[in-house]
């Protein structure tokens, strides 16, 4: 069955600190992997995606995701992170189930950015 | 201006009444979704509909139903043989050839007591 882990519930940054969040999937598939981002009181939204070519995917906002096939990661980079980075980040795989596509998400991860 | 929306933001039943949650879109996309979000649970496939007069179960479509008349309109039933339906309620949509590009609307926040 396929599934999502993302190993850390919450975060708590400084702002200018790195973030990596891990994002390990399990699929048979090809895959195709996403982050979406909910900032608090908006909507969920796509942050960047992955589909073939190039493993390292830049996003909205200078995030950046790796993905290593051999270790079924996507994990979410930023160098430096901004109080307005605040959100909740998660995963998400694709999955096809009785001829229909479909995203599995994983739990998310709540990342806090203090000032 | 497109987009989802979701009506009510909030929504207050007693328990053993069904309520529908109203989810419309204007962005002409065919493929729309129904997401339940619990804490520390991420979100949860309810149901999806792929084209008018057409949908199938997700993981955990038992107590839930939908129907799709409309392209723009997937709404979404809790019945009273939902066992925990408080929790925050999201619908999406894909656009056509993209189905894991998905659109989020604001969510319905469903407390039953």
């Amino acid at each position: 069955a396929q599934s999502v882990s993302q190993h850390n519930h919450h975060v708590i940054l400084s702002e200018a600190a790195s973030l990596e969040l891990g994002c390990n999937y399990s699929y048979g598939g090809t895959v195709n992997l996403f982050w979406y981002v909910q900032y608090p009181g908006q909507h969920l939204q796509l942050l960047l995606k992955y589909f073939s070519g190039d493993p390292l995917v830049k996003g909205i906002k200078g995030f950046e995701a790796e993905f290593i096939k051999s270790k079924f990661s996507f994990n979410l980079r930023k160098p430096s992170v901004q109080w307005s980075d605040t959100a909740e980040y998660f995963c998400a795989v694709n999955a096809r189930s009785g001829g229909y596509n479909k995203l599995i998400f994983g739990a998310g991860t709540r990342l806090a950015v203090h000032p | 201006d497109g987009g989802i929306t979701q009506s009510p933001k909030y929504l207050f039943r007693k328990e053993g009444q069904n309520v529908t949650l109203s989810c419309e879109q204007n962005l002409n996309h065919d493929a729309m979704y129904w997401y339940r979000q619990d804490p520390g649970q991420g979100l949860r496939l309810i149901y999806y509909s792929q084209i008018v007069n057409d949908f199938q179960k997700g993981d955990i479509a038992e107590g839930y139903s939908v129907s799709r008349e409309k392209k723009e309109s997937f709404p979404l039933t809790v019945t009273s043989a939902q066992k925990n339906p408080t929790a925050f309620y999201l619908c999406a949509s894909s656009p056509p050839g993209l189905p894991y590009e998905q659109y989020f609307g604001p969510g319905t926040r469903l407390t039953v007591t």
